[in-house]
């Protein structure tokens, strides 16, 4: 079965590190970018940077650029969110998601086609 | 950055009805590149379409996309008690890969 599962959920404080992780199995992970997609409920879903595993290629959002870093550890077949000093703005679901592809003739279609079930972080003084 | 906007912003309908969504893109993407996606409450977003208008397998075939250049529509043909949930259109054209707002389905 093709899967990505997340790392369980998180309260911290403002200021602090964090790290969630998400771990592929079931298929080439090394072969499908994994995507950060953030939910909030005033926001709804916001794409906030994606990685190719293959070769740690990483595209950030310009709205969360500096504020995150994304990375991946292929060894594991995990890809990584992580903060350096939380704010309580950070409140929110996390997903990681894999950006599946197929081919038909001389086009590639593109979509975010599994999904891990989400890490909810909380950042709390 | 292109930007996704999605409208209405809540559609208040009865079983049985149809819905149609639309997401109008700020720029132009390509054929191949957007995308619908179903979200309920505490779970993960589902994959319905790709490329405009290709259901994904094991989506039922009330779901229907289409548009091309600016303007693409969701249609779910006739609502079913479990198609009440919020939707995104998102673009894979590049990166930021940006979902619209969402536009929520609700029972009337």
């Amino acid at each position: 079965e093709v899967q990505l599962v997340q790392s369980g959920g998180e309260v911290k404080k403002p200021g602090e590190s964090l790290k969630i992780s998400c771990k592929g199995s079931g298929y080439v992970f090394s072969s499908y970018w994994i995507a950060w997609v953030r939910q909030t409920p005033g926001k709804g879903l916001e794409w906030m940077g994606i990685i190719n595993p293959g070769d740690s290629e990483v595209r950030y959002s310009p709205s969360f650029q500096g504020r995150v870093s994304i990375s991946v550890d292929k060894s594991i077949n995990t890809a990584y969110l992580q903060w350096s000093s939380l704010e309580a703005s950070d409140n929110a679901i996390f997903y990681c998601a894999r950006r599946g592809w197929i081919r038909e003739n001389f086009y590639y279609y593109y979509g975010l086609d599994v999904w891990g079930q989400g890490t909810t972080v909380i950042v709390s003084s | 950055e292109i930007i996704l906007t999605q409208s209405p912003g809540t559609l208040s309908l009865s079983p049985g009805e149809r819905a149609i969504l639309s997401c109008r893109t700020s720029q132009s993407v390509s054929g191949s590149s957007l995308v619908w996606y179903q979200k309920k409450a505490g779970q993960a977003p589902r994959l319905l379409i790709y490329g405009v208008s290709r259901r994904v397998t094991g989506i039922p075939d009330r779901f229907s996309g289409g548009g091309s250049g600016t303007e693409f529509s969701l249609t779910i043909s006739r609502l079913e008690p479990e198609d009440f949930a919020v939707y995104y259109c998102q673009h894979h054209d590049r990166s930021p890969g940006t979902f619209g707002q969402g536009t929520k389905v609700e029972i009337k």
